[in-house]
């Protein structure tokens, strides 16, 4: 089965910093999508930024980019300059291929990092 | 519009209520997800609806019962209810295509059972 490990449980970062939030996964399977949801305390999860396993290229949103290493099954969140609004709960999440003509899918979720942000 | 919409925002029951929890979405999406969520804790998976029809039951207890009466409507039907189960509930949904399958979230609805 697969798992998502986040080691993190909480950070803090100033203001107009960079903070990296770790994240490895186990898995065996080849092809697989893997996600960032941020959590603020208005408790909304929105998607931060998506990784397809199989793009070498490590995908950016702004001021939000990953740094997936498919060998090592890691897949860790770099946020630069770093704002107030960036304070939330981080949850990575695994999501393996649906089968053919399926739409369901699960997510598989890590047990979230919370991330300060120090004015 | 990437929006997903869940009424009530909160919600006090007590253990012989019955209520109903209602999400809905507009774009198209054909499969819609029932998660619980206890605080500081990541989204637990009950239900998953594709094309209308229960795909996925997490051995949710039947005190929970999930409805999707079209593409766009997904319905938690709560009755008799235990304290416990006072969460944040999360409603989902995501595209039917193969490729490009993100779930996005509505604002959660929060329960407290009295």
């Amino acid at each position: 089965a697969q798992t998502v490990t986040q080691s993190q449980p909480e950070m803090s970062v100033q203001e107009a910093e960079t903070v990296t939030l770790s994240c490895t996964y186990d898995t065996s399977e080849s092809d697989y999508y893997l996600f960032w949801y941020k959590q603020p305390p208005s408790r909304q999860m929105i998607l931060v930024i998506r990784q397809e396993a199989y793009k070498q290229q490590n995908a950016t949103e702004n001021r939000f980019s990953v740094n997936f290493q498919k060998a090592a099954k890691s897949f860790s969140l770099k946020i630069s300059d770093s704002q107030l609004g960036d304070a939330a709960m981080y949850f990575c999440a695994y999501r393996t291929t649906p089968p053919y003509g399926g739409a369901t899918n699960k997510l598989i979720f890590g047990t979230g990092t919370l991330l300060a942000v120090q004015p | 519009d990437t929006e997903v919409t869940q009424t009530p925002k909160h919600l006090v029951m007590g253990m012989t209520n019955k209520k109903s929890l209602k999400c809905e979405q507009h774009m198209g999406h054909r499969a819609m997800y029932w998660y619980k969520q206890k605080a500081k804790k990541p989204p637990e998976l009950m239900f998953v609806y594709s094309y209308e029809k229960l795909s996925i039951n997490e051995s949710v207890p039947s005190r929970f019962s999930p409805e999707c009466p079209n593409s766009s409507l997904l319905n938690l039907h709560l009755h008799a209810l235990q304290p416990e189960d006072s969460a944040l509930y999360l409603c989902a949904s995501s595209q039917s295509s193969r490729t490009g399958e993100t779930q996005y979230f509505g604002p959660g609805t929060r329960l407290l059972v009295l």
